[in-house]
């Protein structure tokens, strides 16, 4: 079935990159989103990219797709303390979840002043 | 930014008692979703709704139940709440087709005491 895999946490120093990587099982996605969720709070959708795409830059978020890999990461350059927050891969399944966005189960990244 | 309001943000209730989670949206969004998320941890879509008078189980199997009797409102019902409903539920909703984004609101934090 379709599967999403992230890792669980990341730590990096204020100033730095940052890098969350993503890998995802179904062949047939057509987009994959990258979602923040801050503490307490839903989750805001950073950035998406069609399938059709190899790369997406908006501001300070690059995001990288390899298709042949399933491979999907999202670069935050001049990491800052408020980034630290989990950050949710996802893509839109076609198999048995209808439709539905199928979630990663979140890299959690910590910035250190 | 996202017009998709859930309520109440945070409610403690007794056990055995009934509450409903209200959400709206104001988007004119015909897909709607309610996922369940405990701290820290993954998503799990509970519901969700490709209209008025569509209701669908998700992927993890809930004692709650939905109705959605107007566009723009999807609320969730727990008959008779237990301390394992302690959670996170996050409301969202979406455009009917593939591709378009799904919008998160702020979340219920619910404590069954």
């Amino acid at each position: 079935g379709e599967d999403v895999e992230q890792s669980l946490f990341l730590s990096v120093r204020e100033g730095d990159s940052s890098v969350i990587n993503c890998t995802y099982t179904d062949s047939s996605s057509t987009y994959l989103y990258w979602y923040k969720q801050e503490p307490g709070a839903g989750l805001q959708l950073l950035t998406y990219i069609f399938s059709n795409m190899d790369m997406k830059q908006d501001q300070r978020l690059t995001v990288l797709l390899n298709k042949k890999d399933k491979h999907l990461s999202l670069r935050i350059a001049d990491t800052q303390t408020g980034d630290s927050a989990i950050y949710f891969c996802a893509e839109r399944g076609y198999g048995g979840s209808q439709g539905n966005l199928i979630f990663g189960k979140g890299t959690k990244l910590s910035v250190k002043p | 930014e996202a017009d998709i309001y859930q309520t109440p943000r945070y409610l403690v209730i007794g056990t055995g008692k009934k509450i409903t989670l209200e959400c709206s949206q104001t988007m004119g969004h015909d897909k709607m979703y309610w996922y369940q998320q405990d701290p820290g941890m993954e998503l799990h879509l509970i519901h969700y709704s490709y209209g008025v008078n569509s209701t669908e189980k998700g992927d993890l199997s809930s004692e709650s139940t939905v109705s959605r009797i107007r566009t723009e409102h999807f609320p969730l019902t727990l008959e008779s709440a237990r301390p394992s409903h302690t959670s996170q539920y996050l409301c969202a909703s979406s455009e009917l087709y593939s591709g378009n984004t799904i919008y998160f609101g702020e979340g219920s934090w619910l404590t069954v005491v």
